[in-house]
């Protein structure tokens, strides 16, 4: 089993559509959760940093449960200039950084 | 611009030669990560630096890689005798230790080099 699963994707919605994105990771020890954005042959953006209390930031807003170790990002009201691929990343302590695979988003007109 | 840089962005070279990438992290950054990305995956971790030390390597990175972080600032990553399954793009990162002056761990990525082995 993967560290860090996501959906295979991809994702293909109109223009307007609410999409959510979900995430496994394996190590309860895990401490510090982040989605990134990663556009066709670009380095990975950071979007944003997942709390336990779950978190906002405009259209985008992410969930963390960590009895079923979990993470979820939904995107409301998607826009074109939102297709990309989201990763999923985990951090245990220190510094043991895992990605996942990634899930490719196509928001079309 | 005060980002992360990556020198060459592209390097082309052929079976059996080496190569060396060059990594300038963000200049307040102490920590520097290594990581090698190919199609359809996410990055996947090489190593890391804390300051000049180089405190993890994964098992990713055979005896043919090595890293350096001589004065805990720019990195090189080098790649002996590449192979065709070295190709790849390979990223670098950066961040603040966590608890100093921000309590998580956002990594900054350069643009990376992709390396293509003929």
């Amino acid at each position: 089993r993967k560290e860090v699963e996501q959906d295979p994707g991809p994702f293909n919605v109109p223009e307007g559509a609410t999409v959510a994105f979900n995430c496994t990771y394996s190590n309860s020890a895990s401490q510090s959760f982040f989605w990134y954005r990663q556009d066709c042959r670009k380095e990975p953006k950071l979007l944003m940093s997942v709390y336990s209390s779950g978190n906002e930031d405009g259209r985008f807003t992410a969930q963390l449960n960590r009895a079923s170790q979990y993470i979820s990002l939904l995107i409301r009201d998607s826009k074109l200039s939102d297709s990309a691929t989201y990763l999923c990343v985990v951090n245990s302590k220190g510094f043991k950084t895992i990605f996942g695979a990634g899930t490719r988003l196509f928001v079309k007109a | 611009d005060t980002g992360v840089s990556q020198d060459p962005r592209h390097k082309i070279t052929k079976r059996g030669q080496n190569v060396t990438f060059r990594c300038d992290p963000i200049s307040e950054h102490n920590r520097l990560y290594w990581y090698r990305q190919t199609l359809g995956q996410g990055p996947e971790f090489l190593t890391y630096f804390q300051n000049e030390a180089q405190l993890e390597k994964s098992r990713l990175l055979s005896d043919r890689f090595s890293a350096e972080r001589p004065k805990g600032s720019f990195s090189t990553l080098e790649i002996q005798r590449t192979e065709q399954g070295d190709s790849a793009m390979y990223l670098c990162a950066s961040s603040l230790t966590p608890g100093l002056l921000r309590g998580s761990y956002e990594q900054y990525f350069g643009p990376g080099t992709r390396l293509t082995v003929t």
